[in-house]
């Protein structure tokens, strides 16, 4: 079955560098998200990307974040300055329908 | 704002038992709803979803049954077994127009089934 796959599995940076999470969502899928678990708590949604463009984002997708499909394949999440609440897991995700996504394994973020 | 609440942390059943996990809802705009599962340094996978207009959707061993008056759904495995032991994330969907297709998640259940 084809799958959404992440990397790096864990990536460990300090505060107020920047991260890029790297993604390859399922080939036909139209639709890409990113969501982000922190530990102990709920899957969040972080924004939607559609057509080269981001179709909504949440509060939590400020300025630091930016999402970009930059050539035809990948679709990556950019942190510009992380900080230590950004610690958690990130999922990408990709859709070819409505509402049911698949996931990739995830990206554990750790900001010390 | 939890649109979508799992009032259960956990849950705790046997083997060959029926497990039934809930999930509460305030947004009455939602479409679909979904169950996702979620083993340790994996990602959510999906196990089942419900429209709407539906009342109960069934899928080998996993049932999901939907109130809408209530606003709650229910996911019900018979017969249980060890390897469903995960976290059961509840989602809802809410078709807003144009190409935004966002779920919106409870916080999940952790599902224990003890041989």
């Amino acid at each position: 079955e084809p799958e959404v796959t992440q990397t790096p599995s864990h990536q460990v940076t300090q505060m107020g560098q920047e991260v890029i999470l790297r993604c390859v969502p399922i080939s036909n899928h139209l639709y890409f998200y990113w969501y982000r678990q922190i530990l102990g708590q709920k899957v969040e949604f972080l924004v939607s990307f559609y057509n080269n463009e981001i179709s909504e984002k949440s509060e939590i997708f400020d300025d630091q974040f930016s999402v970009e499909r930059p050539d035809g394949s990948n679709f990556t999440l950019k942190i510009r300055s992380t900080k230590l609440e950004d610690s958690a897991m990130y999922f990408c995700a990709s859709s070819k329908d409505r509402g049911r996504a698949f996931f990739g394994q995830g990206t554990r973020l750790t900001v010390v | 704002d939890q649109q979508v609440k799992q009032n259960s942390p956990s849950l705790s059943v046997q083997e060959g038992r029926i497990s039934i996990l809930n999930c509460d809802y305030t947004n009455s705009m939602f479409d679909y709803f979904l169950w996702y599962k979620k083993y340790p340094a994996e990602g959510p996978t999906f196990l089942i979803s419900i429209s709407s207009i539906k009342d109960k959707n069934e899928d080998g061993r996993f049932t999901v049954f939907l109130n809408k008056s209530a606003k709650h759904l229910s996911l019900h495995i018979v017969p249980s077994q060890p390897g469903d032991s995960a976290v059961y994330f509840c989602a809802g969907f809410q078709n807003s127009g144009g190409s935004n297709y966002k779920l919106t998640f409870g916080k999940g259940t952790l599902l224990t089934v003890n041989p």
